[in-house]
């Protein structure tokens, strides 16, 4: 139980052009889902939480505008990277949370941006 | 906010010897502790972890401790083997919003 897909798991694209990434709850309801940014040889660090059905929460630093957010159900969260440029190359990795504290991670999707 | 601290930053055991790790945090309000297990281009697997109203707890070979007045916390792994070789990283909630801050992570090799 509780498995957190991701997709797609690595994308190549242009500087300029927008990627929108998927995140679903396969056998659970989503009340929360996180969306982290991990650069090679460093830790996890939280974007921005979203819950369904409302706007998402953006951490400090992180500009709402460029890193679009969206929840529209109890299984699914997309974060799309507008105007991409090549220092927003990182691995984009997802979590989702039923409820309680625990989070169960997606895959990540590796960007990387030309 | 919450700032984790995660000592060492790499690690290196013989095969058979303990792992030790360790974390600080600094908000006395979190209250949830997970210990993580990345392996390089994969997603965090989450092997243990412990609450506040607990102070030690252990799952096979893992063992994790919490020292709420200390605000510390350490992950402990006995009888290493090759395939505990990974990064682990310490993480810190509050059950008011469920963030987790996450340590800067701990590079474990294991020697055969």
């Amino acid at each position: 139980g509780a498995v957190v897909s991701q997709h797609p798991s690595w994308v190549i694209c242009k500087s300029g052009t927008s990627v929108k990434i998927e995140c679903r709850s396969l056998d659970f309801q989503a009340t929360t889902m996180f969306w982290y940014r991990q650069f090679p040889k460093q830790s996890l660090m939280l974007m921005a939480t979203s819950n369904e059905g409302s706007k998402a929460t953006y951490e400090q630093g992180v500009e709402k505008d460029k890193f679009l957010i969206n929840h529209a159900s109890l299984t699914l969260s997309t974060l799309t990277v507008t105007s991409a440029h090549p220092e927003d190359s990182s691995f984009y990795i997802c979590s989702a949370s039923p409820g309680a504290e625990e989070q169960y991670f997606g895959p990540g999707t590796r960007l990387t941006v030309t | 906010g919450e700032n984790v601290e995660q000592h060492p930053s790499t690690l290196s055991v013989q095969e058979g010897d303990s792992a030790v790790i360790k974390c600080t945090y600094s908000d006395s309000a979190s209250n949830y502790f997970p210990w993580y297990k990345q392996e390089l281009g994969k997603r965090p697997q989450l092997i243990i972890d412990i609450r506040s109203n607990v102070g030690e707890k252990k799952d096979q070979r893992i063992a994790v401790t919490l020292n709420k007045t200390a605000k510390h916390f350490s992950l402990h792994i006995t009888e290493t083997q090759p395939e505990d070789s990974a990064v682990y990283f310490c993480a810190a909630s509050r059950s008011n919003d469920y963030k987790l801050s996450f340590g800067a992570g701990t590079t474990v090799t294991v020697r055969a």
